[in-house]
Order: structure tokens, then C-alpha cells, then sequence
């Protein structure tokens, strides 16, 4: 896998948007970077995946840099329920039988 | 649709006392992963299966520690002569493994605390 870096904390208010950053410099052309939160007491969430396109979905967004070695994790609007730790994950081929590793990730504290 | 289960939900043992703690992943995932999380720490690997087989071990912090997968379905990781330090949350995920949009999109299970007294 490759290895993904991120920032340990980070706040951000009520209402506005959320960017968390990670670095992957040494993600190969086919690999995709998943983002997964984890709320307190609970398992790891999904929050969307991508491979070198932009990508939107009901959660977040996520923008990827042109050489790919860093993306950027967006909440639109944060909510205090967006308090979590949120993880980068780079988990080798897609489709490809790879295990995910967790890092520490950022733990995002949204305050009202 | 049902999601990946795990027992017990909390489990609490004696020092040098075995346990068991079972995974029963979403039907049709191939892939099956154990993790585990100590108190205010990020997620640990553990192993991880495709079908039946375990490729990937490395993450198995002692011989005391095994799993099995049987029926390419049900996974048991076993912890033999626990110890305190192994009092952690084990949660188990599993994924589609191949195929579809998001093949490696893990599903994680609720978890099994287990308290080493």
C-alpha cells in the first residue's frame, strides 16, 4: 500500500466547510485513495473513493491533485455529527485482492 | 440488507483464559479483515482473508493469536492465554473483494470489546 500522511487534529466551525488534506506521494497510476470516518464507539464509514477524477457524492468531496500524490477530503458544510476521525487510505489495485491499512488519520473536532 | 455482525459484543476474561470472537461478514463478500483498536488508537491490521484462505497474516501481533475462516462465510479469530494488553475493541469489515464500483469498499461490523482482567 502506499503510504498516506495526514495531519493528527484539525477544527473547523459549524457550518463551514471542512478540508482535510492528505499526502500519497508514492501512489502508483492505478491505485485509488478511499476516504473512511470513524465516529466515537463506532466502526469505520465509508465516505467516498476516487482515482484521478474529482468526485462528489451525498458525503463529501473529494478533489485529487493532477500528479496525484495528494487529495483533499470536503465537507461542504460541517455539522457537529462530522466530529469523527477521518482516514486516507490507499489500498493498492483497484479490484485487486489488497488489504487496507489504517493510519491514525485527522481527527476533525467541528465546533459550534 | 444485513450487515457484518460480530460477537460477543463485550467480552470479559481472566488473564490466561482463551477466547473466541466471531465475524459473520455481509453474504457474498469474499474479503474479510480483523482489525483491532486500543483505547484512543487508530485501527491495527490483524489479517486479512479472500475466500477461505488467509494471504496476509503480518498483522497477527503473536502466536497466540488465530483465525480462521470456514465456508468462505463465518470467521473466528481465536486469543489464546490472553493477556491485559490484548483488552482492546476487535472489529471485523468485509468487501466485495472484486468487481463492482467499489470493490474495496470495507463494510465494518460493530466490534467485540474484550477486557483482560
Amino acid at each position: 500500500d502506499a503510504k498516506t500522511t495526514q495531519p493528527p487534529s484539525m477544527d473547523c466551525a459549524e457550518g463551514r466547510a471542512a478540508n482535510l488534506p492528505c499526502n500519497h506521494s508514492t501512489i502508483s497510476g492505478n491505485e485509488y485513495v478511499y476516504w473512511y470516518r470513524q465516529i466515537h464507539s463506532q466502526g469505520p464509514q465509508y465516505i467516498i473513493h476516487g482515482l484521478k477524477n474529482n468526485e462528489t457524492n451525498e458525503m463529501a468531496s473529494l478533489i485529487i491533485t493532477e500528479d496525484r500524490k495528494s487529495s483533499t477530503l470536503i465537507l461542504p458544510h460541517a455539522t457537529l455529527r462530522d466530529t469523527a476521525v477521518y482516514y486516507c487510505i490507499v489500498p493498492g489495485k483497484a479490484g485487486g485482492y489488497q488489504k487496507v491499512t489504517f493510519g491514525t488519520g485527522t481527527k476533525l473536532q467541528v465546533i459550534p | 440488507g444485513a450487515g457484518v455482525s460480530q460477537s460477543p459484543s463485550n467480552k470479559v476474561t481472566e488473564k490466561g483464559k482463551d477466547v473466541e470472537l466471531r465475524c459473520d461478514p455481509i453474504s457474498g463478500h469474499t474479503a474479510l479483515y480483523w482489525y483491532r483498536q486500543s483505547l484512543g488508537q487508530g485501527l491495527e491490521f490483524l489479517i486479512y482473508f479472500q475466500g477461505n484462505s488467509a494471504p496476509d497474516k503480518s498483522g497477527l501481533p503473536s502466536d497466540r493469536f488465530s483465525a480462521e475462516r470456514t465456508g468462505g462465510s463465518v470467521s473466528t479469530l481465536t486469543i489464546q492465554r490472553t493477556q491485559q494488553e490484548d483488552s482492546a475493541v476487535y472489529l471485523c469489515a468485509s468487501s466485495l473483494g472484486a468487481g463492482g464500483p467499489k470493490p474495496n469498499e470495507q463494510f465494518f461490523g460493530p466490534g467485540t470489546r474484550l477486557t483482560v482482567l
